[in-house]
């Protein structure tokens, strides 16, 4: 019930192509689903979130999709970069606790 | 926006020594403060969660005489690594959630990598 699952576990993607890193959870008691960022020997950081009550959320070139009925959610991200290379991270979150994925890590090719 | 400090960023230690940890929130209160501990490649593994002005609640499996957890204050909680064994070595990170605005997510810290040697 507390899972989040999330894949790929690692990805490699073209410049410019786009990186699509999928995650399902259980627990509908979830009420925010935020992604994050993680470059190697930092903090993660906030990149993105949604709440259930919307289907899509986009900023510049991330999106994140949302499905209730399903419990899925997804982070594409449009014309990507090599800078974008990093660990991304999904989680689900109600009042109380956070629920991380265990991450995908993104290459993208210069 | 919310930033969490988070200190030292790195420190090695001898064996069989403490090490203490801070996590400060900069621009917000934080009654409640989280630890965390992440192996390479691996996902973030929760530790403890730290409430201003009572015990820590740990996670199953994690000592709590050995990760001792102390968040005297609405902006400050540390983590204290006693007697450190080389096991112990791993990247810590704290996150915080501001007590204001508890539906908008949590802040990371940017990491201590401790090293016991």
């Amino acid at each position: 019930q507390q899972q989040v699952k999330q894949s790929p576990q690692s990805l490699i993607v073209q410049k410019g192509g786009i990186s699509i890193i999928n995650c399902a959870y259980e627990n509908t008691a979830f009420d925010y689903f935020p992604w994050y960022q993680q470059f190697p020997g930092k903090g993660p950081a906030l990149l993105i979130a949604i709440r259930p009550d919307v289907s899509e959320k986009k900023e510049g070139r991330f999106t994140i999709s949302f499905n209730k009925s399903a419990k899925q959610f997804s982070l594409h991200i449009m014309d990507s970069q090599p800078g974008d290379s990093a660990t991304y991270f999904c989680a689900a979150s109600s009042a109380d606790k956070i629920i991380f994925g265990k991450g995908t890590r993104l290459h993208i090719l210069p | 926006g919310a930033v969490v400090s988070q200190h030292p960023s790195w420190v090695i230690c001898k064996s069989g020594t403490s090490v203490k940890i801070e996590c400060r929130s900069l621009d917000f209160q934080a009654t409640t403060m989280f630890w965390y501990r992440q192996f390479p490649k691996q996902s973030l593994m929760l530790m403890a969660t730290s409430n201003e002005g009572s015990k820590a609640t740990y996670e199953q499996g994690v000592e709590k005489d050995k990760f001792l957890i102390n968040h005297a204050s609405l902006t400050l909680s540390t983590l204290t690594v006693t007697s450190a064994h080389p096991e112990d070595s791993s990247f810590y990170i704290c996150s915080a959630r501001d007590r204001n605005r508890p539906n908008y997510g949590y802040t990371f810290g940017s990491g201590t990598r401790l090293t016991v040697v």
